[in-house]
C-alpha cells in the first residue's frame, strides 16, 4: 500500500514562530503537493514538486516556501506563522504518468495562537 | 474564472435516490478528470476516472464527461448513507488543482 505519512496530526504554535511540516511517502513518487483546506474554500494549492530540489508555486504560495531535499520528502515551512493559516494541511504524492492519481496523508490540524 | 468550480452544497437526497454531481470546468485542454470523495475527518481517496467523452461505470457510480460543454459529472444510483460525504473533481494536469467539492448528504 501507499503510504503517505504526515509528521504531526495536530499542532499549536504561536504566532510568528517558524512551522515545518513535513511529509514523506514510501513509494518513489515523482510529485507531491502541500494543499491546506478550510471550510467552503476546499482543497487549495500550495505548492508542489515535481523533482528533488525542484518546485512550483500553486495558488496560494504566500507565508509558505517547501523544502525537497530527498524525493521521499517534502517540508511545507511557514516563515512566520500568522493566525490566518490555522487550517488543516495535507501533503499528497503521485507518480508520473497517464493516471496519476494522488495519495493523501492523514492531514496536519495547525493552529496558530 | 477558477480552473474547476462545483457548488459546495450541501446537496441533500433521501436514500435509494439518484445523486447527481457537477462541476465545471475553465481549461480546454483538460482531457481527463479524476472524482475524489472525503468524508469528513479524512483525506480525500480517488473513487472514479474518465479520459473519454460518454460515460464510465463502475458499480453504482457513474462519470460523464462532455468536453464540448466543458463539464464532467459523477452520478450516484441507490444513494446510501454511506455515501454522505465531500465530493472533488479535478483535471489531469501536473499541478492537481481541485474544486471546492460537493458535500452530499443521504437522508435516511
Amino acid at each position: 500500500d501507499v503510504k503517505v505519512t504526515q509528521s504531526s496530526r495536530y499542532l499549536v504554535k504561536r504566532t510568528g514562530e517558524k512551522v515545518f511540516l513535513e511529509c514523506v511517502q514510501d513509494m518513489d513518487h515523482e510529485n507531491m503537493f502541500w494543499y491546506r483546506q478550510d471550510p467552503g474554500l476546499g482543497l487549495r494549492l500550495i505548492y508542489f514538486s515535481y523533482d528533488v530540489k525542484m518546485k512550483e508555486k500553486g495558488d496560494i504560495p504566500e507565508g509558505y516556501s517547501v523544502s525537497r531535499e530527498k524525493k521521499e520528502r517534502f517540508s511545507l515551512i511557514l516563515e512566520s506563522a500568522s493566525t490566518n493559516q490555522t487550517s488543516m494541511y495535507l501533503c499528497a504524492s503521485s507518480p508520473t504518468g497517464f493516471i496519476t492519481e494522488a495519495f493523501f496523508g492523514q492531514g496536519t490540524r495547525l493552529t496558530v495562537v | 474564472q477558477k480552473e474547476v468550480e462545483q457548488n459546495s452544497g450541501p446537496l441533500s437526497v433521501p436514500e435509494g435516490a439518484i445523486a447527481s454531481l457537477n462541476c465545471t470546468y475553465s481549461d480546454r485542454g483538460s482531457q481527463s478528470f479524476f472524482w475524489y470523495r472525503q468524508y469528513s475527518g479524512k483525506s480525500p481517496e480517488l473513487i472514479m476516472f474518465i479520459y473519454s467523452n460518454g460515460d464510465k461505470e463502475d458499480g453504482r457510480f457513474t462519470a460523464q464527461l462532455n468536453k464540448a460543454s466543458q463539464y464532467v459529472s459523477l452520478l450516484i444510483r441507490d444513494s446510501q448513507p454511506s455515501d454522505s460525504a465531500t465530493y472533488l473533481c479535478a483535471p489531469l494536469n501536473y499541478k492537481y488543482i481541485f474544486g471546492t467539492g460537493t458535500r452530499l448528504k443521504v437522508l435516511a
